[in-house]
């Protein structure tokens, strides 16, 4: 256990819809990050945020936005959802030395 | 952007030899060189770092070696056993400036 909570752990959904991702980073960690894990994709970067500010972007796409709030824990919202964001979408979070991510258990997502 | 290539995609090795994973990478500022594995739907497990001012690094059966000069590193894992079978990933960063560039893996078998 990374001490990283993500929910849910499944969602399935229709094309067209929103949904939101939620992750709590290990206790003391500032940075969260996001990725999304597909067959053809790979495990991809899309964003990250560092004590409630976005920090750096990576493969993001413009209908995907994240936040991250006070207490710390994040969330990631996707909206217009395509069969193609079908994915494992994973948060990991860092420490103070910004090196070591630890990754959540992830979010299976389904659009149908 | 970063790009990381990772080698061979499937490494079949008996129970007991050693297996040796390679990466290259194209940023010469890339400074962090992580080493994930992952089991059939679970979350990818930090299993060995490396940080550009070291060359190699040891932890019990586990090794990594840098090379900054040829921008390539590699996992080496000696006396193999069943539990070492997963998908492993490698990872190339600019510490916490950004996240982590993965390579597309390499599903690693152990023959008994």
């Amino acid at each position: 256990d990374s001490g990283v909570t993500q929910t849910p752990k499944h969602l399935i959904t229709a094309t067209g819809q929103r949904v939101t991702l939620r992750c709590s980073p290990r206790s003391g960690d500032l940075s969260v990050y996001w990725y999304q894990q597909s067959l053809d994709q790979g495990l991809q970067f899309l964003i990250q945020y560092y004590n409630g500010e976005e920090r750096a972007k990576g493969n993001i796409l413009e209908r995907f936005s994240a936040q991250q709030f006070p207490d710390l824990h994040s969330e990631l919202n996707l909206s217009s959802l395509e069969l193609g964001d079908s994915a494992l979408y994973f948060c990991a979070s860092s420490g103070g030395g910004f090196y070591e991510q630890f990754f959540g258990p992830g979010t299976r997502l389904t659009v149908l | 952007g970063e790009n990381v290539e990772q080698h061979p995609s499937t490494l079949s090795v008996q129970e007991g030899d050693s297996a040796v994973i390679k990466c290259t990478y194209s940023d010469s500022a890339s400074n962090y060189f992580p080493w994930y594995k992952q089991e059939l739907g679970k979350r990818p497990q930090l299993i060995i770092d490396i940080r550009s001012n070291v060359g190699e690094k040891k932890d019990q059966r586990i090794a990594v070696t840098l090379n900054k000069t040829a921008k390539h590193f590699s996992l080496h894992i000696t006396e193999t056993q069943p539990e070492d079978s997963a998908v492993y990933f490698c990872a190339a960063s600019l510490g916490g400036a950004d996240g982590l560039t993965f390579g597309k893996g390499t599903h690693l078998i152990i023959q008994p």
